[in-house]
């Protein structure tokens, strides 16, 4: 079974700073996607970045980027120029591709992003 | 063009009563998939529906939940004879089509508190 591992419960990071969340996963299949959500205290799952494991480009969405290293099985996500409404919970998940997978997400427990003015 | 929407938002329910939330897929779609987010926690697949079928609910507790889409209305989670520990708050997310190749668009979430 694939598991998603987020080991920073909390991170802080001063405004217009960068900082960067870490996530690992565990999986034996060779096609999947990994994302970034976000989740603002409304709760509202709003998706920051989306990576597919057969694209060895990393991924880049305006301030946000990931350093995909599929070998070590890491997806760590850039927050670069951060800003106060970047504060929220950040989710990383995983999503098989192979075919006839049912397409679920497998969420880890998430960090919480505190931004200092 | 209106997102998926799940109502209520908030849902208060004692001991033992019956839970039900809603979710309505945004338009055109018709593969729903139900999450549950615990306190502290990520969130944890539940089931997963096409309009009339259960796909797959290997996510769902055997006992007290369920789950239905109908050909018409909205995507219906039930948990029956409800416990503190069924607090949470539940997501669903739509997508065009199932398997892996398409995006989830999540709702807002029903809050669920049981007392």
């Amino acid at each position: 079974a694939q598991t998603v591992t987020q080991s920073q419960p909390e991170m802080s990071v001063q405004e217009a700073e960068t900082v960067t969340l870490s996530c690992t996963y565990d999986t034996s299949e060779s096609d999947y996607y990994l994302f970034w959500y976000k989740q603002p205290p409304s709760r509202q799952m709003i998706l920051v970045i989306r990576q597919e494991a057969y694209k060895q480009q990393n991924a880049t969405e305006n301030r946000f980027s990931v350093n995909f290293q599929k070998a070590a099985k890491s997806f760590s996500l850039k927050i670069s120029d951060s800003q106060l409404g970047d504060a929220a919970m950040y989710f990383c998940a995983y999503r098989s591709a192979i075919l006839g997978s049912q397409g679920n997400l497998i969420f880890g427990k998430g960090t919480k992003l505190s931004v200092k003015p | 063009n209106a997102g998926v929407m799940q109502n209520p938002r908030h849902l208060v329910r004692r001991r033992g009563q019956e839970a039900r939330l809603r979710c309505s897929p945004m338009k055109g779609h018709s593969h729903v998939y139900w999450y549950r987010q615990l306190p502290e926690e990520g969130l944890k697949f539940m089931v997963y529906l096409q309009k009339e079928n259960i796909i797959d609910e290997s996510g769902m507790p055997k006992e007290r939940f369920s789950a239905e889409f109908p050909k018409e209305g909205p995507s219906i989670l039930r948990i029956q004879q409800v416990v503190r520990g069924d607090s949470a708050a539940y997501f669903c997310a739509s997508s065009l089509s199932g398997g892996r190749t398409y995006e989830q668009f999540f709702g807002p979430g029903t809050r669920l508190t049981v007392l």
